[in-house]
């Protein structure tokens, strides 16, 4: 099955401030998802990425999927402390041309603390 | 649309009792899953159905682990006997068939078992 490693563990930055999230896969991706929790409640869907080279924004955050894909990288620029949060990276587990019914593997996950 | 529906939010139970989780998907989604989430080991699927039909139960920790799925618009995770290593939040997620579509996650029932 697909392992995620996602890096760092943890993150803490001051608001304003920029910051990268990495997520490597051990086998190729055919569909990466990102998704952010807050403590206590559900995961909320931010960008899924399919193909290599690929790069997708929404408000201040960025995601991005290598040519081959294997890793991807999820920046927010100028940190505000409604950030804050778990962000965690998902995997499609399906090989191309199969079908997953979106099955997916989560990474560890990255917990950010942004402080006004 | 509402979202997905878990219900209890929190249960608090004593070791050895049955412990049901409720959930009930976005209308119109074909696929559901079951979620386990810990500290110890992140966020893991337990089992998940198309169209109300179990597809993969691999991710079932034990046998004390049952989930049904009667009809398309309710699913139940249920632990008899539960015990303390259960405690963990559990979600519940669906979405439309099909790979490459994003799952919608409910707000997740946060079980402890004492």
């Amino acid at each position: 099955s697909q392992e995620l490693e996602q890096s760092p563990q943890s993150l803490i930055v001051q608001e304003g401030k920029n910051l990268t999230i990495n997520c490597t896969s051990s086998k190729t991706l055919y569909g990466l998802y990102w998704y952010k929790q807050k403590y206590g409640e559900g995961l909320i869907f931010l960008m899924m990425l399919q193909k290599g080279g690929e790069e997708k924004s929404h408000e201040k955050i960025t995601a991005k999927l290598d040519e081959k894909k294997q890793q991807s990288s999820l920046h927010i620029t100028a940190s505000q402390p409604s950030h804050a949060g778990i962000y965690l990276c998902g995997a499609d587990d399906l090989n191309a041309g199969g079908t997953s019914y979106g099955k997916l593997t989560f990474g560890q996950g990255t917990i950010l603390t942004v402080h006004p | 649309d509402a979202g997905v529906i878990q219900s209890p939010r929190h249960e608090v139970t004593e070791m050895g009792q049955e412990v049901t989780l409720r959930c009930k998907p976005i209308s119109g989604h074909n696929s559901l899953f079951w979620y386990r989430q810990t500290m110890m080991r992140g966020l893991e699927l337990l089992i998940y159905f198309n169209n109300n039909v179990p597809i993969d139960d691999s991710g079932m920790p034990e046998d004390r682990f049952s989930a049904k799925m009667p009809n398309a618009s309710f699913s139940t995770l249920k632990i008899q006997p539960s015990e303390p290593r259960d405690s963990a939040v559990y979600f519940c997620a669906s979405g439309p068939t099909g790979g490459y579509t994003e799952a919608f996650f409910g707000q997740g029932t946060r079980l402890t078992v004492v």
